[in-house]
């Protein structure tokens, strides 16, 4: 059974640095791009960005490069999300997510990140 | 970046009518067009993938047309249970993956 479980919620202060995680399980690891959303209260999915975890190629959304790093560590198929300052605007549900071919769709279960003073 | 708009914003209709939802796309990238079906407190779930393909599980009353830059997804018959926000999302080759801003739909 194929699973992305996510690591729990966190509350953070402005400035302050994280770094979330997803763990991924029942497929190969290596063959599929693992995705980052945000989702900020009560708005809409905002893509961020991909990785390929066989090579780490990268691709982040305008709105999200230099603000976070995704990466991987294929030794514990885990991909990482994380800040080195966050901000206030970075109060959201943020969602990891891998794509297997025939319409077949993976989603953590979300870690919310609160940053507030 | 391919900009994605949908409407209507939000939807209300009774129990067994048709609901239509349009992703308009500020550029052309064929047909790889995905929609998603998110319900409170829980992840999207892929109900379209490729413009017209439905996803596994997903009952036959929704279906997806479109390509270029206009697309399309019809639920045949609103059922309760089909009550969420819908997304949809570009998945080109060509990065960002943006999503649309959604689409609610209520039964009246």
């Amino acid at each position: 059974e194929v699973q992305l479980v996510q690591s729990g919620g966190e509350v953070k202060k402005p400035g302050e640095s994280l770094r979330i995680s997803c763990q991924a399980s029942g497929y190969s690891f290596t063959d599929y791009w693992i995705n980052w959303v945000r989702q900020m209260p009560g708005k809409g999915l905002e893509w961020m960005g991909r990785i390929d975890p066989s090579d780490s190629r990268i691709n982040y959304s305008p709105s999200f490069d230099g603000h976070v790093i995704i990466s991987v560590d294929k030794s514990t198929t885990t991909a990482f999300l994380q800040w080195s300052s966050l901000k206030a605007s970075d109060t959201a549900k943020y969602y990891c997510m891998t794509a297997h071919p025939g319409g077949y769709e993976y989603w953590g279960q979300g870690t919310l990140v609160t940053v507030s003073s | 970046e391919i900009e994605l708009t949908q409407s209507p914003a939000t939807l209300s209709l009774s129990p067994g009518e048709r609901a239509t939802l349009s992703c308009r796309a500020s550029q052309s990238f064929g047909s790889y067009l995905a929609w998603y079906q998110q319900k409170p407190g829980q992840a999207p779930r892929l109900v379209i993938y490729e413009a017209s393909k439905r996803a596994p599980g997903i009952p036959d009353r929704f279906s997806g047309s479109g390509s270029g830059t206009d697309f399309t997804l019809t639920i045949s018959s609103l059922q309760p249970e089909d009550c969420a926000v819908y997304y949809c999302q570009q998945r080109s080759i060509r990065p960002p993956l943006t999503f649309g801003g959604g689409t609610k739909v209520e039964i009246k």
